[in-house]
């Protein structure tokens, strides 16, 4: 298993520019996160999914939009991109069944900057 | 909605020594606390976590414990190794790691030879 993989590792975006950021896990995890990490802070949560067609907003969703048509992939938008969504961005997955948790697994991470 | 404060932020120790830290959160409906690690550059990882019908949980030199009267749980790291240096966040969700999980501000440990 690769895991949780996201694309791109790096990326250096100007002020009003969109772009995808694509998360894929092939553990056959029902849930999928996106978390922001800004520098010396803990993670923050933007959205996330239960399952495929169901997404809900965490505590930072303004700026962001995500979609989730299949189990394996979560990719999350940004809209006309700002220099306050400087950050790096996890995506993660877990398996969860109704009363219990599981594990979130991460991806690597992808580290924009918004100039 | 819940709120997990950390400390302390930073924490040096002699190697073989030990490292404690510790969380408090606010929302009394919280009912499991992972904790992370976090190396340079590299993604968390999950180390140890406790359910809230759990007083305490150990895994080899890694131990956490829970007091829900008081809402707070630490983390316990005995016999330090220069491998252990790392950023560690504690978290705490409502619905045993389902949805929403809220991070702590980290603590970064970094161990002296």
């Amino acid at each position: 298993n690769a895991g949780v993989t996201q694309t791109p590792k790096f990326r250096i975006l100007k002020i009003g520019q969109s772009m995808t950021l694509q998360c894929t896990q092939d553990m056959n995890h029902n849930y999928m996160y996106w978390y922001r990490q800004d520098p010396g802070m803990g993670l923050k949560l933007i959205y996330y999914s239960v399952g495929a067609g169901i997404t809900d907003k965490g505590e930072v969703p303004n700026g962001y939009n995500v979609s989730r048509s299949t189990t394996e992939d979560f990719p999350l938008r940004l809209e006309l991109a700002a220099p306050s969504q400087t950050s790096v961005y996890f995506c993660a997955s877990s398996y969860s069944m109704a009363g219990t948790g599981y594990e979130q697994y991460f991806g690597p991470g992808t580290r924009l900057t918004v100039t | 909605g819940e709120n997990v404060e950390q400390h302390p932020s930073t924490l040096s120790v002699q190697e073989g020594d030990s490292a404690v830290i510790k969380c408090t959160y606010s929302d009394s409906a919280s009912n499991y606390f992972p904790w992370y690690k976090q190396e340079l550059g590299k993604r968390p990882q999950l180390i140890i976590d406790i359910r809230s019908n759990v007083g305490e949980k150990k895994d080899q030199r890694i131990a956490v414990t829970l007091n829900k009267t008081a809402k707070h749980f630490s983390l316990h790291i005995t016999e330090t190794q220069p491998e252990d240096s790392a950023v560690y966040f504690c978290a705490a969700s409502p619905n045993f790691g389902n949805e929403k999980l809220t991070f702590g501000t980290g603590t970064r440990l970094t161990i002296i030879p």
